[in-house]
C-alpha cells in the first residue's frame, strides 16, 4: 500500500511567492494533519481535517497560511506571501480517526524562503 | 490539557548495550501514549503505543517502553543498541477526550560502534 504522499519534496521560493504544499493520504483513512517542524520549535500541529472538514485550526501561525481538503484524498497547504520565518519541513499525516489510533506521516516538504 | 516532555536533548549509548529514551507526560483523562523515530530527511514512523492493559509494551525493531502511571512516565528501552537505532525519537500523547497528538522536541539518539 502507498503511505501518504507529499509533494513537492523540496521548495525554493523567493520571499513574497505563494507556495502550495499538496497531500494525498492513505486510502480510507479519514483524518489528516498538516505539522510544521524547525530547529527551534520542533514539530507543530498547524491544523486537523475530519472527513474533510477543518476541526482545529488554531495552529495556522496566521491568515497568510490557509488548508483546505476538498476530498478525502487530496489536501492542500498554501502559503501567499511566504517569508523566511516560514522556511521549515512541512509533514502531513493521516490516521482512522480512532482515539486510539497511530498517525502515518509523509516524507515531508521541505520549504526555503529567501 | 495534554502535554508531554522529553528530559534530553541527546542521549549516547555504546553499540551493544541497553538504552533508555526518557519521556514524561501530563493529561487530565486516560493516556494514550505513542513513540516515534525519524531518520534524516525522512518522516516519522510508528514504534509503538500504549492504549490500554500490560505497562510493557513491544513494538518494531526490538523497542520497548514501560507505561508507569504513578510517575506519569513512558520510556522507550532497547535491550542492545544497534548503531543503526542512531535517529530522532518523539514521545507523543493524546488524552482520552483530545483526537490530536501532542509531540515532545524529540531526543537525538547516538549509538557508537
Amino acid at each position: 500500500d502507498a503511505g501518504v504522499i507529499q509533494s513537492p519534496r523540496h521548495e525554493v521560493t523567493e520571499m513574497g511567492q505563494e507556495v502550495t504544499l499538496r497531500c494525498k493520504p492513505i486510502s480510507g483513512h479519514n483524518s489528516l494533519f498538516w505539522y510544521r517542524q524547525t530547529m527551534m520549535r520542533g514539530l507543530e500541529l498547524l491544523i486537523y481535517f475530519n472527513n474533510n472538514v477543518p476541526i482545529d485550526d488554531s495552529g495556522m501561525p496566521e491568515d497568510r497560511f490557509s488548508a483546505k481538503m476538498p476530498n478525502a484524498s487530496f489536501s492542500t497547504l498554501k502559503i501567499q506571501p511566504s517569508e523566511p520565518r516560514d522556511s521549515a519541513v512541512y509533514f502531513c499525516a493521516s490516521s482512522l480517526g480512532q482515539i486510539t489510533g497511530e498517525l502515518f506521516f509523509g516524507e515531508g516538504s521541505r520549504l526555503t524562503v529567501l | 490539557a495534554q502535554s508531554v516532555a522529553q528530559p534530553e536533548d541527546q542521549v549516547n549509548v555504546a553499540e551493544g548495550n541497553p538504552l533508555t529514551v526518557k519521556c514524561t507526560y501530563s493529561v487530565s483523562g486516560n493516556p494514550y501514549l505513542f513513540w516515534y523515530v525519524q531518520y534524516p530527511n525522512r518522516g516519522l514512523q510508528f514504534l509503538l503505543k500504549y492504549i490500554t492493559g500490560d505497562n510493557l509494551v513491544k513494538g518494531s525493531y526490538g523497542f520497548e517502553a514501560e507505561f508507569n502511571k504513578s510517575q506519569t512516565s513512558f520510556h522507550l528501552k532497547k535491550p542492545s543498541a544497534l548503531v543503526s537505532d542512531s535517529a530522532l525519537y518523539f514521545c507523543a500523547v493524546r488524552d482520552s477526550g483530545y483526537s490530536t497528538l501532542t509531540f515532545g522536541k524529540g531526543t537525538m539518539l547516538l549509538v557508537s560502534p
